[in-house]
């Protein structure tokens, strides 16, 4: 399977503890984009990266939560002390250019007990 | 501030009825539309998209929808829904200026055999 991959696919974590989740892209696409998803809600834009450069931020985006694509392939968000409403389901897409056409992973969820 | 509003939060529908899907945004500037699905246990996937020229698209599996920029719409269409069309149907907007795209909240479509 070539597509966007992301790991793992479910962390159940206390509160208080930092959690890290990773994302592979599909290997020729230049931008690579998190979004967090709720229950009954759209996906919500968190960051965004243009090869290793992360060029946006949502306002949604907390100090506790840090985003790297340290070579410009892989990123990984990790979330430091997590909180009750972390809960989610954290989404990873990639695309080719800016044409706005993204392939979705098919997430992780996280659970903060 | 973009913003993407979607009227139905689940729809009900038997086999063989016609389907219509609302979507608003809110934003002046030049946009690219979008519909993704997701159909139950996969990851979210493009079904159509709106860059610019002819205001009716085409996408998979007899989809179409209209962009009506009068009315800030992209209503999602299929003249014959199948059971196999049961999913989460998301429109997304994307400015042509920056690169973080919106989801609205997401209709859940269930087709009843």
């Amino acid at each position: 399977d070539t597509g966007v991959s992301q790991d793992p696919r479910h962390k159940i974590t206390k509160r208080g503890q930092n959690v890290t989740f990773r994302c592979d892209p599909i290997s020729e696409h230049n931008r690579l984009y998190w979004y967090r998803q709720t229950l009954g809600q759209g996906p919500e834009f968190l960051t965004y990266f243009q090869n290793e450069a992360q060029l946006e931020k949502s306002r949604l985006l907390s100090d506790r939560f840090s985003a790297e694509r340290p070579k410009g392939s892989f990123s990984t968000l990790e979330i430091q002390r997590t909180e009750q409403g972390d809960s989610a389901m954290y989404l990873c897409a990639s695309s080719l250019g800016s044409t706005g056409e993204l392939f979705f992973g098919e997430g992780s969820r996280l659970t903060v007990l | 501030a973009q913003s993407v509003s979607q009227h139905n939060h689940h729809v009900i529908l038997s086999e063989a009825a016609s389907l219509e899907l609302g979507c608003n945004y809110s934003y002046g500037g030049t946009v690219n539309l979008f519909w993704y699905v997701q159909y139950p246990g996969q990851h979210l996937q493009l079904l159509l998209k709106y860059f610019s020229g002819d205001p009716l698209v085409k996408g998979i599996k007899g989809f179409e929808a209209e962009f009506i920029k009068s009315k800030f719409s992209f209503n999602l269409r299929k003249p014959s829904v199948q059971w196999s069309d049961t999913a989460e149907y998301f429109c997304a907007v994307k400015s042509y200026n920056n690169n973080d795209m919106r989801f609205g909240a997401g209709t859940r479509l269930t087709v009843k055999p």
